[in-house]
């Protein structure tokens, strides 16, 4: 049962456009995170936030920013989309077994720049 | 990189018969992981595998993991048509982030 919320679930725009995906989780967990999946299906993390601190940043480039109001929302918003932005956005949460870390992944946001 | 193959890979097999995933990696972990991505949906965790543990079983699934060998194997007994997805593995230490191979493609048919 699906517990991370992605929205929109597909996003179509234009070259130099700005786009904002927000992603919601109910697990009561306290990371989150932005992967980007290409056409490959190669997963690639973006940003993770704890607690509302940024954590990682995989030196996307700047025109991505994470904004987070709660641990329970972490959003996405791309400044002037690139073609090379067209991918699968995926949101996560997480939470740790034993040390080890478990994701839970919300269903994605799929971003086509014309 | 993390992994030996980032590439997709694909497979292709009738419902009914067994299937061997692997993935291979390059550096220490105590942890893999198996997660499965069917069409339209985020990667769900299917299986977890530790560095003390040479097999691991939930339902049809069979996981290895060779840490001389740095590799691990996923496998799916029986397989049905609702088995069609993408399989990636994924390792971390402990404290560490969680980072995907490339995964495999399985289309089961019916």
């Amino acid at each position: 049962e699906t517990a991370v919320f992605q929205t929109p679930n597909y996003h179509v725009t234009q070259v130099g456009n700005e786009v904002s995906f927000n992603c919601k989780q109910t697990l009561g967990h306290d990371t989150m995170y932005w992967y980007k999946q290409d056409s490959k299906k190669l997963l690639k993390i973006m940003f993770s936030y704890n607690n509302k601190q940024l954590i990682v940043n995989e030196t996307v480039p700047r025109r991505f920013s994470p904004q987070s109001s709660d641990k329970a929302h972490l959003n996405l918003r791309i400044k002037s989309v690139e073609p090379e932005d067209s991918a699968v956005y995926l949101c996560a949460s997480s939470t740790r077994d034993r040390g080890n870390e478990r994701l839970f992944f919300g269903h994605g946001t799929k971003l086509s720049v014309l | 990189s993390q992994w030996g193959e980032e590439n997709l890979q694909a497979l292709s097999i009738q419902e009914g018969e067994d299937v061997t995933m692997n993935c291979s990696y390059k550096t220490y972990t105590t942890v893999v992981q198996w997660y499965r991505q069917k069409s339209g949906k985020g990667p769900a965790q299917l299986i977890l595998i530790r560095s003390n543990e040479r097999e691991k079983r939930s339902g049809r699934l069979r996981a290895t993991l060779d840490t001389s060998s740095q590799s691990s194997s996923l496998s799916i007994t029986g397989t049905l048509a609702t088995d069609t997805a993408v399989y990636f593995c994924a390792t971390n230490n402990a404290g560490a982030k969680l980072t995907f191979g490339g995964g495999t493609r399985l289309t089961v048919r019916p």
